[in-house]
């Protein structure tokens, strides 16, 4: 199986840097996801990472480090309709499905 | 940008009722897949679909639940005697691929068991 790490809630301030991380164990590790799902909403992607390193797009960035297992996923220059839950997911073993953490729920206050 | 469909947004159906979810994919993806989220819960994998026959389900997926893709456009998900227990948002999602392809979800459907 797999056991998927990620902080329950975070708050920031509008215009700061906030980081979110994720902590896996699993075995045959495939790739990792991040998902951004605002409040009775579809998750929508955010970012994939199956090499180790930064991949950057735009205002948000994530990380891998496989050896780890783990991930991060940061977002700069924070607005306020970044306020959302903040989905890790990994794929593993022969199964092309990815195993959602619990996301982390962001509120960006002001 | 094209994107994937559910019907209804909401559906509330009594205790042993079968319901069907309904879900249109986007038009030249070729997997389709099915999750829950019960309130305040972790997204959970249900079915996966490809070449019109099921290629990975959940232990969540036994024999109540059913997928079926009738035509060519329209993806379903049955549950045939519900229970308490089903009420949850069920998201359909389709993919280009599999590993490495992001996969699209709908705005999934509420659904309310009483």
């Amino acid at each position: 199986g797999q056991n998927i790490d990620q902080p329950t809630e975070m708050t920031a301030t509008e215009g700061a840097i906030v980081q979110i991380n994720c902590t896996y164990q699993t075995s045959g590790f495939n790739g990792l996801f991040w998902y951004q799902q605002h409040a009775g909403e579809a998750p929508t992607f955010l970012s994939y990472n199956v090499l180790d390193g930064l991949e950057e797009k735009g205002r948000f960035s994530s990380f891998l480090s496989r050896s780890k297992g783990y991930s991060y996923l940061l977002l700069k220059e924070l607005q306020m309709k970044d306020s959302a839950s903040y989905l890790c997911a990994v794929v593993s073993g022969g199964s092309y499905i990815p195993t959602f953490g619990r996301g982390t729920s962001l509120i960006v206050h002001p | 940008e094209p994107e994937v469909t559910q019907t209804p947004s909401h559906q509330v159906t009594q205790m042993g009722q079968e319901v069907i979810l309904r879900c249109v994919p986007i038009s030249n993806h070729l997997y389709f897949y099915w999750y829950r989220q019960i309130l305040g819960q972790k997204v959970e994998f249900l079915v996966s679909f490809y070449n019109n026959e099921i290629s990975e389900k959940s232990e969540i997926f036994d024999d109540q639940f059913s997928v079926e893709r009738p035509d060519g456009s329209n993806f379903t998900l049955k549950i045939r005697s519900t229970k308490l227990e089903d009420s949850a948002m069920y998201f359909c999602a389709s993919g280009m691929d599999t590993v490495n392809q992001p996969q699209h979800f709908g705005d999934g459907t509420r659904l309310s068991i009483l």
